[in-house]
C-alpha cells in the first residue's frame, strides 16, 4: 500500500520540453505538497494545496503550474524546461494543522 | 522568519558509537520541529516531532531529540549505532498558523563504521 506515489520515478527530457509530474496520496490528507531538492540536497517548499485551493506559493518561475484535481491528487506541470531544474521533485501530503508531511518516493528530473 | 542550520554535512561514527546530529533553528514564534531521514533513493520518512509538548522526543528507530529553547537547539542522538542508520539527516521547523510550511536544513549524511 502506497500512501504517497509519483510518477514518473526518473525523467531525463530536453531543454524547452514542457513535461509533467504527477502525485497521489491515499491517506486522505487535505493539503500536498511539492518541494524541490537540488544537487546538494537542499530541500525547498514550492507548492502547497489544501482542498484544491493553493495556500503556498513561493518564488517559483511561472514556467512551473501544480494543478489539483482533487484533494488526493497534484500534480506539476513544467514548461520550456531548463538544465537548472534538473533536481528531485518530492510530492508530500498531510492533514493540515498536523504538522507532520509524508513524502513520496521522488521524481529525479534531469534537463539535458 | 523561520530557518535551520545544521552543523556538519558529514559525520562519521562507528557502529555502537553514540550519534549526534546538530540542528540549530531560528524562528520568531514558537517553533514546531522535526528530523526527517532519507535512505538512497528514497522520499523522505518522519524520525520524530516536537509539538510543544515533552522537550525530550523519542522517535523510531532508537533515536532521540531533545527541545532546548535556551539553546534553540534540536539536536538529534542514538546511544548506539548501527550499520543501517547510514543515511541522510534533515532537520525541519515549522509553526503554527504557518500553513504546514516548512524550512529544512541543508542535511547531515551519517556514515557508519563497521
Amino acid at each position: 500500500d502506497t500512501a504517497v506515489s509519483q510518477t514518473p520515478k526518473y525523467l531525463v527530457t530536453q531543454m524547452g520540453n514542457d513535461k509533467s509530474i504527477k502525485c497521489e496520496q491515499n491517506l486522505g490528507h487535505d493539503t500536498m505538497y511539492w518541494y524541490k531538492q537540488d544537487s546538494k540536497k537542499f530541500l525547498k517548499i514550492m507548492f502547497s494545496y489544501n482542498n484544491k485551493e493553493l495556500i503556498i506559493n513561493e518564488t517559483v518561475p511561472n514556467r512551473f503550474s501544480p494543478k489539483s484535481p482533487d484533494k488526493a491528487h497534484l500534480n506539476l506541470h513544467i514548461n520550456s524546461l531548463e538544465l537548472g531544474d534538473s533536481a528531485v521533485y518530492f510530492c508530500a501530503s498531510s492533514v493540515r494543522g498536523a504538522y507532520e508531511q509524508y513524502f513520496g518516493p521522488g521524481t529525479r528530473l534531469t534537463v539535458t | 522568519a523561520q530557518s535551520v542550520t545544521q552543523l556538519g554535512s558529514h559525520v562519521s561514527v562507528s557502529e555502537g558509537a553514540l550519534v549526534l546530529l546538530r540542528c540549530n533553528y531560528s524562528s520568531s514564534v514558537p517553533p514546531y520541529l522535526f528530523w526527517y531521514v532519507q535512505y538512497p533513493n528514497q522520499g523522505l520518512q518522519l524520525l520524530l516531532k516536537y509539538t510543544s509538548a515533552a522537550t525530550l522526543v523519542k522517535g523510531i528507530n532508537g533515536f532521540e531529540a531533545e527541545f532546548k529553547k535556551s539553546e534553540t537547539s534540536f539536536h538529534l542522538t542514538k546511544p548506539s549505532a548501527h550499520m543501517s542508520d547510514a543515511a541522510e539527516y534533515f532537520c525541519a521547523v515549522t509553526a503554527v498558523g504557518n500553513f504546514n510550511k516548512f524550512y529544512f536544513g541543508s542535511g547531515t549524511k551519517l556514515n557508519v563504521k563497521p
